[in-house]
């Protein structure tokens, strides 16, 4: 299984509601990513687990919140987003934390609207 | 710091013709590079990685790339572009500063005549 699975798909969401993305793996590996990605845009990292624990966070709106309940799952939960926030949200993950193995395997990502 | 400068935009090529994606790197002491590609609302796949092994790296789907350090360039090419080709491709190197980072270029779109 070389998949990462997100869902949903797509979320549409008022800014003053309360969603989860969720994203899994079961390939073993230890390191999990969250991107946001803008239309014809590369990707932004906004947070990096390794080994379960928060190693970076881009400065990311607390709007924001990642969490990592086991190895396999990765949440971020979203709440009183804005307009600007609606974006490609791409999780990823590699064998260990450390971008010199460079190998992210990402899933198909979870397009978020907000209204 | 390190940084990457894709030198494309767009790259239009017709269906059986040579495919050339420019990449130009800049770092202080020998990157890890890779290319990665985006189908139309897919995620990223990686394609290739150079990491200080050998020069001329091969690919999935017949791509490959050569690091020059000389030229600080790491061009993407294909034989013979495929229709399923068509994408958007980004060069990417590691952050030696900060090893769980990757550095995207701004991405070309690769677009397939037949």
């Amino acid at each position: 299984d070389t998949e990462v699975t997100q869902t949903p798909k797509h979320l549409v969401m008022g800014m003053t509601n309360k969603k989860s993305l969720k994203c899994e793996q079961h390939m073993g590996h230890r390191a999990m990513y969250w991107y946001k990605q803008k239309a014809k845009k590369p990707p932004e990292l906004m947070f990096v687990y390794s080994y379960e624990k928060l190693s970076i966070n881009e400065s990311v709106p607390s709007r924001f919140s990642p969490e990592c309940p086991n190895s396999s799952l990765l949440n971020l939960h979203l709440h009183a987003l804005q307009p600007e926030d609606s974006a490609l949200y791409l999780c990823a993950s590699s064998q260990d934390a450390g971008a010199n193995t460079g190998e992210l395997f990402f899933g198909e990502g979870s397009r978020l609207t907000v209204l | 710091a390190q940084s990457v400068t894709q030198l494309d935009s767009h790259v239009s090529v017709s269906e059986g013709t040579p495919v050339l994606l420019r990449c130009n790197y800049s770092s202080s002491y020998s990157p890890s590079l890779f290319w990665y590609v985006q189908h139309p609302n897919k995620g990223l796949q990686l394609l290739l990685k150079y990491t200080s092994a050998a020069t001329l790296v091969k690919g999935i789907n017949g791509f490959e790339a050569e690091f020059k350090k000389s030229e600080t360039s790491f061009h993407l090419t294909k034989p013979s572009a495929h229709m399923s080709d068509a994408a958007e491709y980004f060069c990417v190197v590691s952050d030696q500063g900060n090893t769980d980072k990757l550095i995207f270029g701004t991405g070309t779109r690769l677009q397939v005549f037949p």
